[in-house]
């Protein structure tokens, strides 16, 4: 089946402990991201990465590091987490960046920073 | 800086009725738009893309029409269900600068009553 697959689905952890969040997706995608999400903000994009080894900021990079060692993986690393990263994290990805290409997103990380 | 605006917030319809959901945008330089749907704890399950050369799509029950030069989107969902109860949320798609990064209006709350 293919699908965008997050862990974990749901993380509570203390300020200042890095964390990673894995993201994989089995169909040969391109073109991957992170967004948040967060009441009355809605979705933002964090990261992208339009291959492998090429990643860039989006509107909401601070706090987040990224990578792309393989063209399957883009985990969101929180190397210092603070109270003001808590929110519901989604992974995306698409085949590339252009109109016929249909974004598909993982189920969601819920995380949670005391 | 692109702006996308869902309308209405939140719409609460009896079974078997026609219902239509806006989405509008600011700026018309997109490539695609495409329609989600969220379910509570649940990730985002697209629903309808189209491309920016496109008037409209349909899969099943659902109609997406897209009007670019007036920054305008449609969801039309016919005869309606209790399952199709969650939030619909809209999102443009745009290259150049922007690079492939989609922009979500905030949603909107639909719910089905039996």
């Amino acid at each position: 089946e293919a699908q965008v697959t997050q862990n974990p689905r749901y993380l509570i952890t203390v300020t200042g402990k890095k964390l990673t969040v894995t993201c994989s997706q089995n169909m040969n995608h391109e073109y991957m991201s992170w967004y948040r999400q967060d009441p009355g903000l809605g979705l933002r994009q964090i990261y992208y990465s339009m291959n492998v080894e090429v990643t860039d900021k989006g509107d909401v990079p601070e706090g987040y590091k990224v990578s792309r060692k393989e063209k399957r993986n883009f985990p969101l690393i929180l190397e210092s987490p603070s109270p003001n990263q808590t929110s519901l994290y989604f992974c995306a990805s698409s085949l590339y960046q252009g109109p016929g290409s249909e974004a598909f997103f993982g189920q969601g990380t819920r995380l949670t920073v005391v | 800086k692109q702006e996308v605006t869902q309308i209405p917030a939140a719409l609460s319809v009896p079974e078997g009725e026609n219902l239509v959901l806006n989405c509008s945008f600011t700026d018309s330089a997109i490539y695609n738009l495409q329609w989600f749907r969220q379910d509570p704890g649940k990730g985002l399950t697209s629903l309808l893309l189209i491309q920016s050369s496109q008037r409209e799509q349909t899969s099943g029950r659902l109609n997406a029409s897209l009007d670019k030069s007036s920054g305008r989107s449609t969801l039309y969902i016919a005869a309606s269900q209790p399952g199709d109860s969650a939030t619909y949320l809209c999102a443009v798609g745009a290259g150049g600068t922007s690079y492939g990064k989609l922009t979500f209006g905030q949603g909107t709350i639909l719910t089905v009553h039996p």
